[in-house]
């Protein structure tokens, strides 16, 4: 299976400020038909997952815009602008190369 | 609202079987993959199995490989996934999974978002 890894694995954040955490990925991620597999999540407190970002760097329906993922192959970065006391929870990335492989998360808090 | 409803969890001892069921409700479920992803306690997320939205396709985590079964049915709009030589690193909330993407004249299109179940909670444990 592919590996994936985030950095960093925990995260505080003054609200307001920027955030960005990076994802690796053991092999690329790009596929035959050109879409590369990246997707991100956010888990809050409590709550199930919810996807953010699919094909790296589009948006689910309802995602703010200060949310924005970015990279190709095997590194990927998403990046809050301004972060909001809602945004806390852990981040994940996920490959969609059947099968699905998750990373191992990164916290975001909020200082 | 869409609704995806697990059922079947409990405690059973290492090696025993359990099988899973998750409803699905206000939306056409034969047309969305659906997956398992399990979360053991205060750890992160980890990826089961899946299914393509007709059944025929199917994949596994490394883990979970030659234990577990992934199933669906249509006709009752509900998934299932068939544990068996259970082992207690597979204690876990389990969550059912629609995929974000929905079969549509032979591709699959990006839909307005995946949704996830509140989850299920399966213990195993002597």
């Amino acid at each position: 299976d592919i590996v994936m890894t985030q950095s960093p694995l925990s995260l505080s954040v003054t609200p307001g400020q920027p955030a960005s955490i990076s994802c690796r990925s053991s092999q690329s991620l790009l596929e035959s038909d050109g879409r590369t597999c990246l997707y991100w999540f956010l888990q809050k407190p409590g709550q199930s997952p919810q996807a953010l970002i699919y094909e790296v760097s589009n948006r689910v329906s309802g995602v703010p815009d200060r949310f924005t993922g970015s990279g190709a192959g095997t590194d990927f970065t998403l990046k809050i602008s301004r972060v909001e006391a809602e945004d806390v929870g852990v981040y994940y990335c996920m490959q969609n190369i059947p099968p699905r492989v998750f990373g191992p998360g990164t916290k975001v808090e909020i200082k | 609202e869409v609704q995806l409803v697990e059922s079947g969890g409990g405690l059973v001892q290492p090696g025993e079987s359990l099988r899973l069921s998750c409803s699905a409700s206000e939306f056409t479920f034969s047309i969305y993959s659906m997956h398992w992803v399990r979360q053991a306690p205060g750890k992160g997320l980890q990826y089961v199995s899946g299914i393509s939205h007709n059944g025929e396709g199917t994949h596994y985590a490394e883990s979970v490989k030659g234990r577990f079964t992934v199933s669906r049915d249509n006709s009752k709009n509900t998934l299932y996934l068939q544990m068996s030589r259970l082992k207690v690193e597979d204690t876990a909330t389990y969550y059912c999974v629609r995929d974000l993407y929905y079969y549509d004249r032979d591709i699959y299109r990006p839909g307005a978002s995946d949704f996830w179940g509140r989850g299920t909670v399966v213990t195993v444990s002597s």
